[in-house]
């Protein structure tokens, strides 16, 4: 039973880019959500996608952007990079949306010089 | 706005000792607790989940709830250098229908033979 995937592992971008990072969640999870941590601090809400919708948001510009396909699936999309993105972003399913639980993906690895 | 606090430490015990992980919270409507390990470039890993006042034993670890004093702690008996990593604690409030969690920054713990 595969577990939370995402891709890619590492990243460097340069200011002003634009990524995209990839998230598939564990098989029979249909909720994803997006965290972003920077160094030495705690995992911090992005979004949260559910039926192929963004059903909540944390206090993040737009410029942080994201979609879910419909195998569940999901991309996380950051417009106009700034140095302050750096950071691991993190993928987390779990089996439904009203689910405390969550498990979280390995991770990406985000940076921008 | 809901706050998670931890003492970013390092705390530092040697093997076989007992460690004492504490972490309080602001928001009196939060009802599920969470403790993650995370290991040095990995992602979070749920330990354990505490809903009611008192304690939860799993193995060697134990959780500690005090709605009352809004503190939750863990507790790791015997403890073995592959326990060192960051821990992090974890709130949610049921109340507004959101089940996204709040971390805190996380406490590193070291296990030094």
């Amino acid at each position: 039973d595969a577990g939370v995937t995402q891709s890619p592992t590492h990243l460097i971008k340069t200011r002003g880019q634009q990524v995209t990072l990839r998230c598939s969640p564990k098989s029979g999870h249909d909720t994803v959500s997006w965290y972003q941590q920077a160094l030495g601090q705690g995992p911090q809400f992005i979004f949260q996608y559910y039926e192929e919708e963004e059903r909540q948001r944390g206090n993040f510009p737009d410029r942080f952007s994201g979609h879910q396909f419909p195998n569940y699936s999901s991309e996380l999309n950051v417009n106009a990079l700034l140095l302050g993105d750096s950071a691991l972003y993190l993928c987390a399913s779990s089996p439904k949306v009203y689910q405390e639980t969550q498990y979280f993906g390995p991770g990406t690895r985000l940076l921008v010089l | 706005q809901k706050e998670v606090e931890q003492n970013s430490g390092p705390l530092s015990v040697p093997e076989g000792a007992i460690a004492s992980l504490n972490c309080t919270y602001s928001d009196r409507v939060s009802q599920s607790f969470f403790w993650y390990r995370q290991y040095s470039g990995k992602s979070p890993e749920l330990i354990m989940s505490i809903y009611s006042n008192g304690d939860k034993e799993d193995g060697r670890f134990t959780a500690q709830l005090n709605k009352a004093s809004q503190y939750v702690s863990l507790l790791i008996r015997d403890s073995q250098p592959s326990d060192s990593a960051t821990y992090l604690c974890a709130v949610i409030d049921l109340t507004g229908g959101s089940y996204i969690p709040t971390f805190g920054r996380g406490t590193s713990l070291i296990v030094h033979p």
